[in-house]
């Protein structure tokens, strides 16, 4: 059964503290992603991983950063975490390469509250 | 910029009866549809695919079909069952060929018994 789990399904952090978000495949997965969810707002993605040490800005990467060290794990890293970056957090993987229609498998979650 | 439309109010029908929910899309052409399943605080479940050069695709009590005129996709739900209540998703490919996927808000479905 394929997975992609994530470090912590619940997590409080006070603002200007550096917080990490980890994500695990282990479906030798080349395409790893970093989404927000908020109300109304629908999922955003904040980077994207396409191979190890590679990475991609989204449509939300500011305040945020990530670090894709081996294949399997990709890491999300609020610099200095801040009110408006509580929100739940997904990580997602997928395959690559030509004809492959990307189905993205997600992990359960990570709702991080700042205070 | 391309832009997916769901329904943001929420669907609620009688268990047995068929939901149909909406996605719209617009300045874009994709090669492809998605369709995902969210329950609350879990993260989306891929349920079904569609080509641009397919009508219509079903697995179980699912449908989904795909109009590249009209720019739109319809998802049905057939003999609808409470346990089916849930956020429901369509996605498309993102403009370059990188595996990034553009979400819709999701409509969700309350199926009543």
């Amino acid at each position: 059964d394929v997975k992609v789990t994530q470090s912590s399904r619940y997590l409080v952090k006070r603002t200007g503290e550096k917080v990490f978000l980890e994500c695990v495949q282990d479906m030798d997965h080349e395409n790893m992603f970093w989404y927000r969810q908020d109300p109304g707002l629908g999922l955003r993605l904040i980077y994207f991983s396409y191979d190890v040490k590679m990475k991609e800005k989204g449509d939300i990467p500011e305040g945020y950063s990530v670090s894709r060290e081996k294949k399997e794990r990709f890491s999300l890293i609020l610099e200095s975490a801040s009110t408006n970056q509580t929100s739940m957090y997904l990580c997602a993987s997928s395959r690559s390469g030509t004809g492959i229609y990307n189905e993205q498998f997600f992990g359960p979650g990570t709702r991080l509250t700042v205070l | 910029s391309q832009k997916i439309e769901q329904n943001s109010e929420a669907l609620n029908i009688q268990e047995g009866k068929t939901a149909t929910l909406t996605c719209n899309y617009t300045n874009y052409s994709p090669a492809y549809l998605q369709w995902y399943r969210q329950d609350p605080g879990r993260g989306p479940v891929f349920l079904l695919l569609i080509r641009e050069n397919e009508k219509e695709k079903r697995k179980e009590r699912l449908k989904v079909t795909f109009d590249t005129t009209l720019k739109q996709s319809l998802f049905h739900i057939t003999a609808s069952q409470p346990a089916d209540s849930a956020t429901y998703l369509c996605a498309l490919p993102g403009s370059s060929n990188t595996g990034k996927l553009i979400f819709g808000q999701g409509t969700t479905l309350q199926v009543k018994p």
